[in-house]
């Protein structure tokens, strides 16, 4: 049984570039949330999807965008990438049910630099 | 809006016993989650409290007190592989919002 998985493991971009983040959720999972974690801090909420509409939204610019597909997979895209958003981009994948509140798996994350 | 606060760093013996404490300021949330992150890895679930009390997930317990604004995790026997940063998370709405601190490292020494 997959875990959820991210793609790529690390990038890196230019300070004005636009990056798009993939993740695929755990077999069985039908919500997909983002989060952004710098160095020595705990990840940041971004936002969730579920049925292909975004649920929920954390305290980040319209630069930060999302897709869900219609296999739950889900994107995660920056526009005008600046040198702050230089993080660890992680997913989480969970239920729509009262243990998926709580209980989310991560994937590996994608390592963001901006340079 | 919501607020949490946990140690920064906490070091322990191997065997010993490590109490991680979590307040919180927040206006209303559906439970208090815990996570261990090892170093470069992902966040993984360690426990949930939805109610007062403690919760015991074999070395790990977690104790919720919401009239306290207070929880913590509690790992019991310490070994070598439990030195991680440990995560509290606020379950903040009924779609699984969760607010993290920001951890707690937890450094176990022979």
């Amino acid at each position: 049984d997959a875990g959820v998985t991210q793609s790529p493991t690390h990038l890196i971009k230019t300070r004005g570039q636009q990056v798009t983040l993939r993740c695929s959720p755990k077999s069985g999972h039908d919500t997909v949330s983002w989060y952004q974690q710098a160095l020595g801090q705990g990840p940041q909420f971004i936002f969730q999807y579920y049925e292909e509409e975004e649920r929920q939204r954390g305290n980040f610019p319209d630069r930060f965008s999302g897709h869900q597909f219609p296999n739950y997979s889900s994107e995660l895209n920056v526009n005008a990438l600046l040198l702050g958003d230089s993080a660890l981009y992680l997913c989480a994948s969970s239920l729509r049910s009262e243990r998926g509140l709580y209980e989310q798996y991560f994937g590996p994350g994608t390592r963001l630099t901006v340079t | 809006g919501q607020s949490l606060e946990q140690p920064s760093e906490v070091t322990a013996v191997e065997g010993a016993i490590v109490q991680i404490n979590c307040t919180y300021q927040t206006s209303g949330f559906y439970g208090l989650s815990w996570y261990q992150q090892h170093d470069g890895g992902a966040p993984t679930f360690l426990s949930y409290n939805a109610l007062d009390g403690l919760e015991e997930t074999g070395r790990f317990s977690s104790f919720l007190s919401r009239s306290d604004s207070y929880g913590y995790l509690l790992l019991q026997e310490l070994q070598m592989k439990d030195s991680a940063s440990y995560f509290c998370a606020l379950g903040g709405d009924s779609w699984g919002k969760l607010q993290f601190g920001a951890g707690t490292q937890v450094v176990v020494t022979p």
